[in-house]
């Protein structure tokens, strides 16, 4: 099984702040990584798909990167909005797995 | 545009069976994936399995293997999942979700999900 591993596990940032979440699978997983927001109660969001590619709706001051074993998901601009739970997923072998999720707070 | 709707919350005993739907409307159904995802209280996500109901097969996450059946009802736009020998380390929220591409029977981003259901087994 891959095994995804992301960082930091929490974070606290000012509004206006560039939030940047780290995922590393454990092995090379091409381009197959997506991103996803999780709010409080909520069923998680797409937000990036194919490593790189913004979802429909999605506000562009989010964004991904990488391939192979190392991704990057960066928030350009934090808003208060953006208060949530992040994970990365990697859909290259099955079973499917997600990282164990980056909690976003307003400093 | 498609919507997910799951059943209500179910409370359960130790060793005893749930079963969970996951209704679609508004879009189309058959060609693409529907997994499970599910998150114990204060955990991360979790895949579980899922399906293409055009295609009728299910995988399993071996994990679960032996305890999970996953299957579908194209007449109803419905997928069901029943999750047998219930411990209490399955008290979680579980999900359905939808993958975002259309056809083939493979699985890779979930945009569109279920509302959740919350499973607790308790003796």
């Amino acid at each position: 099984d891959i095994q995804m591993t992301q960082s930091p596990s929490s974070l606290s940032a000012s509004v206006g702040d560039r939030v940047t979440i780290t995922c590393q699978a454990s092995q090379d997983i091409s381009n197959y990584l997506n991103w996803y927001q999780q709010k409080p109660g909520k069923a998680p969001k797409l937000l990036i798909y194919d490593a790189s590619n913004l979802e429909t709706g999605v506000p562009s001051r989010f964004s991904g990167s990488g391939s192979g074993t190392d991704f990057t998901f960066t928030i350009s601009s934090l808003q208060p909005e953006d208060i949530a739970t992040y994970y990365c997923q990697q859909y290259d072998n099955l079973p499917l797995s997600f990282g164990g999720g980056t909690k976003v707070e307003i400093k | 545009q498609v919507q997910l709707v799951q059943s209500g919350a179910e409370v359960k005993k130790p060793g005893s069976s749930v079963k969970v739907s996951c209704k679609a409307s508004g879009g189309t159904f058959s060609s693409h994936a529907i997994s499970w995802v599910r998150q114990a209280p204060g955990q991360g996500l979790e895949w579980m399995g899922g399906i293409t109901p055009s295609f009728g097969t299910a995988n399993y996450a071996q994990k679960f293997q032996g305890r999970d059946t996953i299957i579908a009802d194209e007449s109803r736009s419905t997928v069901y999942m029943e999750l047998s020998s219930l411990r209490s380390e399955d008290t979680a929220v579980y999900y359905c979700a939808r993958d975002r591409t259309d056809g083939g029977n493979s699985y890779d981003a979930f945009d569109i999900w279920g509302q959740g259901t919350m499973v607790t087994v308790s003796s």
